[in-house]
């Protein structure tokens, strides 16, 4: 099956800075990369997510780069702000395609 | 309102017994999906299902069981047979199984079980 690995497990910006997440993946054939926010006591909540068929995606002030020869997708959150603050993952296909395997969770803290 | 939700919010079980955490969604969504999650090891996939009456096995189903009776309804029974029951239950659901275009998953706000 699918192997998704996530670092950090925790980072700490001044606000204003810039934060990055990174996660690996292992099927080649995964073609389908969201990336999640769950704020203290929430639920996940889907933020911005890419094809294999692009690069690069952009929403604002994050955006998503994927590198399918290296195998490895990132979240970039730039002019970070408190509510930036929370646990953030990633997610990729099985093989099948039936369901999704989740990154371990990055908890991101925005400091004022 | 449309949505997935989850109840209860906090449910407290004794050791031995069998609990229902239950999973209901208005998206007309055909997947369901129940996860578990403890703290560093992100979201674990319990069972999935993919059209009612019908349900697959996720990474750690050992020591619970789920029904798809009906589309909107996906309830998961935490049997005495899990070992480790305490932990945080989210439940999902996508209009789609999977990778595709639009399998955005909607994530119910979860049910804290903790076992006494």
């Amino acid at each position: 099956g699918e192997n998704v690995e996530q670092h950090p497990s925790t980072l700490s910006v001044q606000e204003g800075d810039s934060a990055v997440i990174k996660c690996t993946y292992s099927d080649s054939a995964s073609n389908y990369f969201p990336w999640y926010k769950q704020e203290l006591g929430k639920r996940p909540q889907l933020i911005i997510d890419i094809r294999s068929n692009v690069g690069e995606k952009k929403d604002q002030r994050i955006a998503v780069t994927l590198n399918k020869t290296a195998k490895h997708f990132s979240l970039h959150i730039t002019e970070t702000q408190p509510e930036d603050s929370a646990v953030y993952f990633c997610a990729a296909p099985s093989n099948t395609g039936n369901q999704f395997y989740f990154g371990t969770g990055t908890s991101l803290t925005v400091i004022p | 309102d449309g949505g997935i939700t989850q109840s209860p919010k906090y449910l407290f079980r004794k050791e031995g017994q069998n609990v229902t955490l239950s999973c209901e969604q208005n998206l007309n969504h055909d997947a369901m999906y129940w996860y578990r999650q403890d703290p560093g090891q992100g979201l674990r996939l319990i069972y999935y299902s993919q059209i009612v009456n019908d349900f697959q096995k996720g990474d750690i189903a050992e020591g619970y069981s789920v029904s798809r009776e009906k589309k909107e309804s996906f309830p998961l029974t935490v049997t005495s047979a899990q070992k480790n029951p305490t932990a945080f239950y989210l439940c999902a659901s996508s209009i789609q199984v999977g990778h595709t275009r639009g399998a955005e998953a909607f994530f119910g706000q979860g049910t804290r079980l903790t076992v006494v």
